[in-house]
């Protein structure tokens, strides 16, 4: 069974840019989520995905972010226009449907913003 | 609100020694607690977990009893390896499934 899978592993972009995270969740998984972590900070949740609508998006830092998650399947998180403080690893993390104790990360998108 | 602290790093030890790194939390009712391991170059992976008061986690030689009278979760490991190096993250699950974390633990093991 393929696990959680993101892309890009790496982005480099300049402020003002626009990027786009992908977040395949492992097959059959309802629940998707996405976390980040800043560089120095804890890991902070963002969004979380229930098939395809939004169950709870309270970590989400502002309107710059932007998650999608169209029919379901996989997921993309877009931050326009990106800021400095932007940078750090982005993790998606999914998990079956009613059991949602334990997730399943993927590698994670290290987003560095110049 | 809820919260996860975790001992600073790095935690430098010998091979063969023992390890504790130490996990706090501060919730309201009953989280499921986590210890999420990140190997240089990969992502997190789930070490172990515990779902209610004096359960004990346990994998890959590393164990961790939930013990709500102290709010611990503390990870330990009788005799590290030098591929036991990594970051190690403690967190708790809220009833709404968002994870809290710790700031996490970098491991370093010598030979």
């Amino acid at each position: 069974e393929a696990g959680v899978t993101q892309f890009p592993s790496h982005s480099v972009i300049e402020k003002g840019q626009t990027v786009t995270l992908r977040c395949d969740p492992i097959s059959g998984h309802d629940n998707l989520y996405w976390y980040r972590r800043v560089m120095g900070k804890e890991i902070k949740f963002l969004l979380h995905f229930v098939k395809e609508s939004k169950q709870d998006e309270s970590g989400m830092p502002n309107n710059r972010f932007l998650a999608e998650r169209t029919g379901g399947t996989y997921s993309t998180l877009k931050v326009q226009p990106a800021e400095l403080e932007d940078s750090g690893v982005y993790f998606c993390a999914s998990s079956p449907s009613g059991y949602t104790d334990t997730q399943y990360f993927g590698p994670g998108t290290r987003l560095t913003v110049l | 609100g809820d919260s996860v602290t975790q001992m600073e790093g790095p935690v430098t030890l010998s091979e063969e020694a023992f390890l504790t790194i130490n996990c706090t939390y501060t919730a309201t009712g009953y989280p499921s607690l986590f210890w999420y391991v990140q190997y240089p170059g990969e992502g997190l992976q789930l070490l172990l977990k515990a779902t209610k008061a004096d359960d004990k986690g346990s994998n890959k030689g590393f164990e961790a009893t939930y013990r709500k009278e102290t709010t611990s979760f503390h990870l330990e490991k009788g005799s590290v390896q030098v591929s036991d190096s990594a970051v190690y993250f403690c967190a708790l699950s809220r009833s709404n499934y968002q994870l809290i974390w710790g700031a996490g633990t970098k491991l370093i093991i010598k030979p």
